[in-house]
């Protein structure tokens, strides 16, 4: 079964920091790129950051920018998410997610998903 | 970064009823579109990929139509399990993959 679990999400302070952790299984890990997507309280979905299947390629949002690393171990089938400088606004459910690409004319979409970790920012 | 519009933001259906979920892309996407379903409290799951390609698993009564800046998720004859919220997302050429903000579909 193809499954991704998410774990480290908790408690911290403004300011504070944060490693999130996705054990991917049932697939091999190392030939897909991965996201990390979150969710705040009562609100939609936001992409947060992607990294190629070799690490060579990573992209972020504009509000993770700097703060936010994301990096992959393929001998662990793990992905991660540091994250530093945290603010109150990054409170949110945070999923991994497996992107697969298809085709001669590639398509791509997520899939499957993480069950989510909550990462809450409070003092 | 392309901006994708779902609408309605919510709906209110009966069982039984066909439903129609609308998402606007702000630019030409191609058929760079994916559907998703949530349910409160759990991850999204993957409906329709391609635009209009169901995903394996996924009841009939669920498809997907369009190209290019328009596209639309329907539901044929809407059942108990269907009430959700969906989200639309694309995913043309790089990051970022953007999502609509949603449609919650809710009980008549």
């Amino acid at each position: 079964e193809v499954q991704l679990v998410e774990s480290g999400g908790g408690l911290v302070q403004p300011g504070g920091s944060l490693r999130l952790s996705c054990a991917a299984s049932g697939f091999t890990f190392s030939s897909y790129s991965m996201n990390w997507v979150r969710q705040a309280p009562g609100k939609g979905l936001e992409w947060v950051s992607y990294i190629s299947s070799s690490s060579s390629t990573i992209y972020y949002a504009d509000s993770v920018k700097g703060r936010f690393t994301i990096s992959r171990d393929n001998a662990k089938n793990s992905l991660y998410l540091q994250m530093n400088s945290l603010r109150a606004e990054d409170t949110a459910v945070y999923y991994c997610a497996r992107e697969v690409r298809r085709g001669i004319v590639v398509r791509k979409w997520f899939d499957p998903w993480g069950q989510g970790t909550l990462v809450t920012v409070s003092s | 970064d392309i901006q994708l519009t779902q609408s309605p933001s919510f709906l209110s259906a009966s069982v039984g009823d066909r439903v129609t979920i609308t998402c606007r892309a702000s630019q030409g996407i191609s058929s760079y579109l994916a559907w998703y379903q949530q349910k409160p409290g759990k991850a999204p799951k993957l409906l329709i990929y391609a635009a209009s390609t169901l995903q394996s698993g996924v009841p009939s009564r669920f498809s997907g139509s369009g190209s290019g800046t328009e596209f639309t998720l329907t539901i044929s004859s809407l059942q108990p399990e269907d009430f959700a919220t969906y989200y639309c997302q694309q995913l043309n050429s790089y990051p970022p993959w953007t999502f609509g903000q949603g449609t919650k579909v809710e009980i008549k």
